[in-house]
């Protein structure tokens, strides 16, 4: 069963580009998170989904980010116009969803805005 | 969530045990304590959980106070990767957000 599978691993963008991170939970995971990990800090939550719902977005930034999970494919966390002082960690995690599981952790993307 | 509280770093030598602490005064009863660890630049990873009686898996033991306003992290033979931050969470609902301290850093000397 492979873990949870974030990409791309490494993404560079300019300034007011677009950035799609992209995360598959873990088989069977109905529930995905996305984290931020800005340079030299925690580890912030941004949003909480299941298929197809936002659960809860108190984490995420009032404009140009969003994310969503469809019934089929991975959760994207999407970012417009990029600033630099969105380049960071952005981790993926996923539950099962039942009877209250730990959360499984992907390897995270690394953006850098230039 | 119930506030914790961690020193901001420790160490431990190579094959010891590492013990780990963590205060949560203010834990309600239906509150789990869990602990998850990062080794650099990795994602998070689960360590252990409980929520009253000690708790041990492959990987450490987890004790909890009787009143439950402490816990210990237990890793019973610290290896050089083990070397991470250590951060624990007081937590209601295991399928909510995890809200992260800033943790514990924890070396790990040859």
């Amino acid at each position: 069963n492979a873990g949870v599978m974030q990409n791309p691993r490494h993404l560079v963008r300019r300034r007011g580009q677009e950035a799609r991170l992209r995360c598959s939970p873990m088989k069977g995971h109905s529930h995905v998170y996305w984290y931020r990990q800005l340079p030299e800090e925690g580890l912030k939550f941004m949003v909480y989904l299941q298929k197809e719902n936002i659960i809860d977005e108190s984490g995420m930034p009032k404009e140009r980010f969003s994310a969503e999970f469809p019934k089929e494919g991975p959760s994207i966390l999407r970012i417009q116009q990029v600033v630099r002082g969105d380049s960071a960690a952005y981790f993926c995690a996923s539950s099962p969803g039942t009877l209250g599981q730990e959360q499984f952790f992907g390897p995270g993307t690394r953006l850098t805005v230039l | 969530d119930a506030k914790t509280t961690q020193p901001t770093s420790m160490d431990c030598a190579e094959g010891r045990a590492a013990n780990l602490p963590c205060n949560h005064s203010t834990i309600s009863g239906n509150e789990y304590v869990y602990w998850y660890r990062q080794i650099h630049s990795q994602g998070p990873q689960y360590i252990i959980h409980g929520l009253k009686n000690n708790e041990t898996n492959e990987m450490a033991s987890l004790i909890i106070t009787e009143d439950r306003k402490s816990s210990t992290l237990i890793l019973p033979h610290a290896t050089l990767r083990d070397t991470a931050v250590y951060y624990c969470i007081a937590s209601m609902n295991r399928d909510d957000k995890i809200i992260f301290g800033k943790g514990t850093r924890l070396h790990i000397l040859p």
